[in-house]
């Protein structure tokens, strides 16, 4: 285990459900990571959390809302999901210290949620 | 922009045979590169990574990857692969500064007993 867990593993939702996605870190590190992975297409980073400050948005649409309470939660909120958001969504976090750059480090990530959206 | 190649989709070996995994990576500056793995179900487990030093990076089970400036290539090896190696690779890169990890898209590995 890497010492980054998320649940749920698996979710189905419908188009009009919410829903939310949560990871925990218990390695003591400072920045937190969503990914989305898709078969065939490269990791999409989507946000990044550094000291619990957002500090990367990749152009995510606003139906995936991040928040970041304290160092060690992160969650993903879902509202009017599409299909093609269907996707294995990865929590990754890292140590790097104040005022560096937060991806310097070796990212460990957490095992996944797998999202259908139907 | 930065972006890291993964040129082949999958990659076949017999047990015991040495086993090479490319990569090939565009950033500008020194490149801060590495690998992971991912296992069926699992999330990117971190293998090896190259930040400076020494062109051969020794990482977790066994495997070793090689920079390569000129040819700016990062081919992740193995010199007798093992079945339980059987998964999904990925490269990832970035440049010096405030950037982000680009990860290639994987190269799904394929040990046969």
């Amino acid at each position: 285990e890497t010492g980054v867990t998320q649940t749920p593993r698996h979710l189905v939702m419908g188009m009009t459900n919410k829903k939310s996605l949560k990871c925990e870190q218990h390695l003591g590190h400072n920045a937190m990571y969503w990914y989305k992975q898709s078969a065939k297409k490269p990791l999409e980073l989507m946000f990044v959390y550094s000291l619990e400050e957002r500090v990367e948005n990749n152009s995510v649409p606003s139906r995936f809302s991040p928040e970041c309470p304290n160092s060690s939660h992160l969650f993903l909120h879902l509202h009017t999901l599409q299909p093609e958001d269907s996707a294995l969504y990865l929590c990754a976090s890292s140590q790097g210290a104040s005022g560096e750059n937060p991806y310097q480090e070796t990212q460990y990530f957490g095992p996944g949620t797998r999202l259908l959206v139907l | 922009a930065q972006s890291v190649a993964q040129p082949e989709d999958q990659v076949n070996v017999a047990e015991g045979n040495p086993l090479t995994v490319k990569c090939t990576y565009s950033v500008s500056g020194n490149p801060y590169l590495f690998w992971y793995v991912q296992y069926p179900n699992r999330g990117l487990q971190f293998l090896l990574k190259y930040i400076t030093g020494d062109n051969l990076v020794k990482g977790s089970y066994g495997f070793e990857a090689e920079f390569n400036k000129s040819q700016t290539s990062f081919h992740l090896k193995k010199p007798s692969a093992l079945v339980s190696d059987s998964a999904l690779y990925f490269c990832a890169g970035r440049a010096g500064g405030y950037q982000k990890v680009t990860f290639g898209i994987g190269t799904k590995l394929q040990v046969i007993p």
